[in-house]
């Protein structure tokens, strides 16, 4: 069974760092694209970071550009997510997902990570 | 950046009603638009791919279409388990881009 299980969010003043991870199982982690999405409160969802099969290429959403790092190991199946800088505006649930190819949709999605900035 | 313009933003309709939701890319998408499902407090779920290919799993109700530029979502028969929020999304051009949102009442 395919499965993401993301942690590591949590209440986080502005200005501040966190890093959230993605834990999977139930496929070949190495054969798949990896992105992170968030559920922003009476918003939508934002995609925010994709990262290729190895590691060695990245993507980002402008909002998130310079502030987050997307990063993956693949001997242990995980993907993460270091955000700093962080701003009200980034509290969010953060979804990680999968994808087969650089332009294939996301197939399966983990349960999220809630991220809240706050002072 | 690609704006992905969905409509409705909401809609309430009835148990076996047919349901169409649009969505329109500002620039050629070449067909990758994917639709999802989200129902409250859980993740999303991807129903159609590549503008009408069903995922696996998913009820045959529900199809992808397009017209010129206008991607559209249809559920041929509501069902309860149908509520939720449905988003287009292109998977064409980085950086990715969802629609807005449908929120879907029964």
């Amino acid at each position: 069974e395919v499965q993401l299980v993301e942690s590591g969010g949590g209440l986080v003043q502005p200005g501040g760092s966190l890093r959230v991870s993605c834990e999977t199982s139930g496929f070949r982690f190495s054969s798949y694209w990896m992105h992170w999405v968030r559920l922003v409160p009476g918003k939508g969802l934002e995609w925010v970071s994709r990262v290729d099969f190895d590691g060695t290429s990245a993507t980002y959403a402008d909002s998130v550009k310079g502030r987050f790092i997307i990063s993956r190991d693949n001997a242990k199946n995980t993907l993460f997510l270091q955000m700093k800088s962080l701003r009200v505006e980034d509290t969010a649930v953060y979804y990680c997902a999968r994808a087969i190819g650089g332009i294939s949709p996301l197939d399966s999605w983990g349960q999220g990570t809630l991220v809240t900035v706050s002072s | 950046d690609v704006q992905m313009t969905q409509s409705p933003s909401s809609l309430s309709a009835s148990v076996g009603d047919r349901v169409t939701i649009s969505c329109r890319a500002s620039q050629d998408i070449s067909g990758y638009l994917n639709w999802y499902q989200q129902t409250p407090g859980k993740a999303p779920k991807l129903l159609i791919y590549a503008t009408s290919n069903l995922h696996n799993g998913v009820p045959s109700r529900f199809s992808g279409s397009v017209s010129e530029t206008t991607y559209t979502l249809t559920i041929s028969t509501l069902q309860l388990e149908d509520l939720g929020t449905y988003y287009c999304q292109q998977s064409d051009t980085t950086p990715w881009t969802f629609g807005h949102g449908t929120k879907v009442e029964i």
